[in-house]
């Protein structure tokens, strides 16, 4: 079993829509991020939290540490938002503060 | 822009070679993060720096090494390659992994990658 789940693998969805995103962890965390990844290749960090909520524009970011359980909305897509999103945690443990462990990202595609 | 430079963009080589792959870090940043990301295993993490010295090892073979130098930009050595080597390597840059700022972790500013295909 891997430490970081995301579901859904992929995703479509039609311009102007709400998605969700999801991230389940196992491990002992000092924080989660939440990745953008473009067809070119390049990884953008978009959040960092540890505790309840983020927006940055139309992008929403919670975590609910209790049940190690995280979102990632995008309110009124655009094929813009196309894109792989990973969920990544800071894991808890000696001498690896600060190292990422990575889910496998979400590959979205927003159709207009 | 992250602010973070990698070199080179793509590389091709035939196994058995050996590579460098070189990065530098934002300015100010003391901590350089090495990741492979290949198509079966995704994103994994290698190797962390931080001021010149190695902090936390991950999913490294013994044959890549790395390290970091005074100016604080850091390279990563590939030899003996194989065809399961060829993937996209990231090097991400913070400023301090021990996060001492408010905010609990350190967010990461990624580089935009070496691609490495070995034939």
């Amino acid at each position: 079993k891997n430490e970081v789940e995301q579901s859904p693998q992929n995703l479509t969805a039609q311009e102007g829509e709400f998605i969700t995103i999801n991230c389940s962890y196992s491990v002992g965390i000092s924080a989660l991020h939440w990745l953008q990844q473009h067809p070119g290749g390049g990884i953008v960090s978009l959040f960092m939290l540890s505790s309840g909520k983020k927006k940055h524009g139309r992008l929403i970011a919670t975590i609910n540490i209790q049940e190690k359980h995280s979102s990632l909305h995008i309110t009124a897509s655009h094929p813009r938002d196309s894109a792989v999103y990973i969920c990544a945690v800071s894991w808890v443990k000696v001498g690896s503060q600060g190292n990422l462990i990575f889910g496998k990202g979400t590959k979205l595609s927003v159709k207009p | 822009d992250s602010g973070v430079t990698q070199t080179p963009k793509h590389l091709i080589t035939a196994t058995g070679q050996r590579v460098t792959l070189r990065c530098s870090p934002r300015s100010g940043d003391l901590s350089v993060y090495w990741y492979q990301q290949s198509l079966d295993q995704g994103l994994q993490f290698l190797i962390q720096y931080y001021n010149g010295e190695e902090r936390a090892k991950g999913n490294i073979l013994e044959r890549f090494s790395a390290q970091q130098f005074p100016d604080l930009h850091s390279e990563l050595n590939l030899s003996s390659l194989e065809l399961g080597d060829s993937a996209l390597y990231f090097c991400a840059s913070s400023v301090d992994p021990w996060g001492s700022m408010k905010a609990r972790g350190e967010t990461q500013y990624f580089g935009p990658g070496t691609r490495l295909l070995v034939l």
